[in-house]
C-alpha cells in the first residue's frame, strides 16, 4: 500500500491565481482531512470529509474549496490564492471501522504565495 | 475553549537518558490521547494512543501515561537515540465521546539527543 500520496510537493503561486492540491489514499479509509502546518502554529484543520460526497469545514475554511467524489481522492481547490495560504498542507486519512481515528497523513505540499 | 498545552521549549538530552514530554489539556474530558512524531518536512506519524480507562500504555522504548484528573499525559522515551530526534505532537478527540474523528493538535515539543 502507497498509503496517503501527495501532489505537486512543492509549488510557488502568484497572488490570485489558482490551483488544486491532489490527495490519495488507497486504505478504504472514509475519513480525509485536509490540514495546513505554519511555523510555530501547530496543525489546522481546513476541512474533512465522513465519505464520499460528504464534507464539512474545519477551523480555517475560508479561501479553500474541497469535494469527495470518490473514496480515495479528496482534493482541496485554492481559487484566488494569497499571500497568507503561504504553508505547508496535509492529508490525512483515518480507519473507517472502530478504533479511535488514529490519522495517516500524507508527505505534505509546500505552497509559496508570492 | 478547547485548549492543549505541550512543553513550548525545546528538549535536549543526552544519549542513553530517558526523555519526558508533557501534554495537558483543558475545559475538556477527552475519550483517548494519541502522540504522533513528525521529522522537519515530513507528516505526522503515530505512535501511541491511549484511552481514558488506560493509565498507562508501552510500546517497545515509548511509555505514554493518562491521568484524566491531573488532565495530563506523559510521553517517556527510554534509552533515547540521536535518531529520536524529532517533534512530537500530542492529540486528542474534540468531542469527548470517542466518536468524532476530528483531532485537537498541541503545537509540538521539539526533542533533540545528543551523542
Amino acid at each position: 500500500n502507497a498509503g496517503v500520496t501527495q501532489t505537486p510537493k512543492f509549488r510557488i503561486l502568484k497572488i490570485g491565481q489558482s490551483m488544486t492540491l491532489q490527495c490519495t489514499q488507497d486504505m478504504n479509509h472514509n475519513y480525509m482531512y485536509w490540514y495546513r502546518q505554519d511555523p510555530g502554529m501547530g496543525l489546522k484543520l481546513i476541512y474533512y470529509s465522513v465519505g464520499a460526497g460528504i464534507t464539512d469545514k474545519g477551523e480555517v475554511p475560508n479561501g479553500y474549496n474541497v469535494s469527495r467524489s470518490t473514496t480515495e481522492d479528496f482534493p482541496l481547490r485554492l481559487e484566488l490564492a494569497a499571500p497568507s495560504q503561504t504553508s505547508v498542507y496535509f492529508c490525512a486519512s483515518s480507519s473507517p471501522s472502530g478504533g479511535a481515528g488514529t490519522q495517516y497523513f500524507g508527505p505534505g505540499t509546500r505552497l509559496l504565495v508570492l | 475553549s478547547q485548549k492543549i498545552e505541550q512543553n513550548s521549549e525545546a528538549l535536549n538530552i543526552q544519549e542513553g537518558k530517558t526523555a519526558t514530554l508533557t501534554c495537558n489539556y483543558t475545559n475538556y474530558s477527552p475519550a483517548y490521547l494519541q502522540w504522533y512524531r513528525q521529522d522537519p518536512g515530513r507528516g505526522p506519524v503515530f505512535l501511541l494512543l491511549i484511552r481514558e480507562n488506560e493509565k498507562e500504555k508501552r510500546k517497545e522504548r515509548l511509555k505514554v501515561t493518562f491521568d484524566t484528573t491531573l488532565k495530563q499525559s506523559l510521553f517517556h522515551i527510554t534509552a533515547s537515540q540521536p535518531a529520536d530526534s524529532a517533534t512530537y505532537l500530542c492529540a486528542l478527540d474534540s468531542s469527548g465521546a470517542g466518536n468524532n474523528r476530528k483531532l485537537i493538535w498541541g503545537l509540538g515539543t521539539s526533542l533533540a539527543v545528543n551523542p
